[in-house]
């Protein structure tokens, strides 16, 4: 079963603009959640991370926001350039189980964003 | 500083054969992961060590996968038997300690034909 969901497969936003990119899981024991990001080639390469303590956290451009009840997650990119198109990953990771399976991350499908300028 | 490699870049091989994929982590990271990122797909755990042992294997998707790491830094990801199935983006990342953030490689894009 899927259980990191990204529904949208592509977003296109024009340069300036605010992004905003959604991720839904259905794992309640995940309590950390993070942002990355991909280039092709390239592998993926972290942006921001969110605590299961916190509802929202905030990098220059980037901010993460947490709804725990809707197990919903969403990045805002604002303003969006076009350095930003790349494929997005959310991921998370659950508490407890550390010990026997470090952080292994469950990412969700990845969406494709693209500016435009 | 240098960050995880990965080699080769690309692997093209025929159905049936064996394949080994190779991860060099970044210095003094004790966490290593592999990851498989089929077409279309997220990205799928297979394994994860820390230093030298594996304690979750769970992600390995049959028996014809095998991994290894040697002296807590590189490490190994063979599959024998390759099958078309198999085709897909094999990447590794690695971390400070396992609670740390996972720094990825560029991956292998195998290709069984």
């Amino acid at each position: 079963d899927q259980q990191v969901k990204q529904n949208s497969p592509s977003l296109s936003v024009q340069e300036g603009r605010i992004s905003i990119l959604n991720c839904d899981y259905t794992n309640s024991m995940f309590d950390y959640f993070l942002w990355y990001k991909k280039y092709p080639a390239e592998g993926p390469t972290f942006l921001i991370s969110i605590s299961s303590i916190k509802d929202k956290n905030e990098d220059g451009r980037f901010t993460v926001f947490l709804n725990k009840s809707a197990k919903h997650l969403s990045l805002h990119i604002v303003p969006s350039q076009p350095g930003d198109s790349a494929v997005y990953f959310c991921a998370a990771s659950a508490v407890g189980g550390h010990e026997t399976s470090g952080s292994r991350l469950t990412f969700g499908e990845g969406t494709q964003l693209t500016v435009n300028p | 500083g240098a960050g995880v490699s990965q080699s080769p870049s690309n692997k093209v091989t025929e159905k049936g054969k064996d394949v080994e994929l190779r991860c060099d982590p970044i210095s003094g990271h004790t966490a290593l992961y592999w990851y498989r990122q089929s077409l279309g797909q997220g990205l799928e755990f297979l394994i994860y060590f820390q230093g030298n042992s594996a304690p979750d294997k769970s992600g390995l998707p049959s028996d014809r996968f095998s991994a290894e790491r040697t002296g807590g830094s590189v490490s190994t990801l063979t599959i024998q038997r390759t099958q078309q199935e198999d085709s897909a983006v094999y990447l590794c990342a690695s971390s400070r300690d396992r609670d740390n953030e996972q720094f990825f490689g560029p991956g292998t894009r195998l290709t069984v034909l």
